[in-house]
């Protein structure tokens, strides 16, 4: 089974200033990642995946993410946030097929102006 | 093109009453997978179904079963409903090959 950590659970930023959001993972198999955020009251949105290839992926908002496999990470980063971007976000693993996605606790971004 | 629609949105029911959630996958999309949200939680994975049938089940009990349409829409059920139920149930779907998700915006089932 696979279990996915991510290491804060609030993570206060100043508008336009750069935010990076921790995800750690551990799985005996190789895993697929996501990054989904998810507003007030709403469902997930999905903000970036991997699934093979280059290590560096982008995703939508301005947001990307780094797949390091010799320290299970998988980083969500924004050079430049905005208070639009003030939400739940989630990382996820899965096997694929008929796995389902395995969540961490979801990281609360709060942008100060 | 449609994405997942999910009804209700929000219900309130009795402790130990049976509750059926409604869930229309997007257009393509034959798997479908249900999760579970508690508050200040991350979702945590009930079960998926493709082509009609249970592929895959996480942690729960059997008191919650689904079913697959063959239009791919989806329901689950949740029997003798417990107050820990109460959460955001969350319906995703795929085209089948389980690494493209798509999620609803949730149904709030509050057990009183």
């Amino acid at each position: 089974a696979q279990s996915v950590t991510q290491l804060d659970s609030q993570v206060p930023v100043f508008e336009e200033a750069p935010v990076e959001l921790r995800c750690n993972y551990s799985s005996s198999v190789s895993v697929y990642l996501f990054w989904y955020v998810q507003y007030p009251n709403q469902g997930l949105q999905l903000l970036l995946k991997y699934l093979s290839g280059s290590t560096l992926v982008k995703g939508i908002n301005g947001f990307e993410a780094e797949f390091n496999k010799s320290q299970t990470s998988f980083h969500l980063r924004k050079p430049s946030v905005h208070i639009s971007d003030t939400a739940e976000y989630f990382c996820a693993v899965t096997r694929g097929g008929a796995d389902g996605l395995t969540f961490g606790k979801g990281t609360h971004l709060i942008i100060q102006p | 093109e449609t994405g997942v629609t999910q009804s209700p949105t929000h219900l309130i029911k009795t402790r130990g009453q049976q509750v059926t959630l409604r869930c229309s996958s997007q257009s393509g999309h034959n798997t479908v997978s249900w999760y579970q949200q508690a508050l200040g939680q991350g979702p945590q994975f009930i079960f998926q179904y493709y082509r009609e049938e249970e592929n895959g089940r996480g942690n729960f009990p059997p008191r919650f079963s689904g079913l697959q349409f063959p239009n791919y829409s989806s329901e689950l059920n949740v029997n003798a409903l417990e107050l820990d139920d109460s959460a955001l149930y969350l319906c995703a779907s795929s085209s089948g090959t389980g690494i493209g998700y798509t999620f609803g915006s949730g149904t709030r089932l509050t057990v009183v």
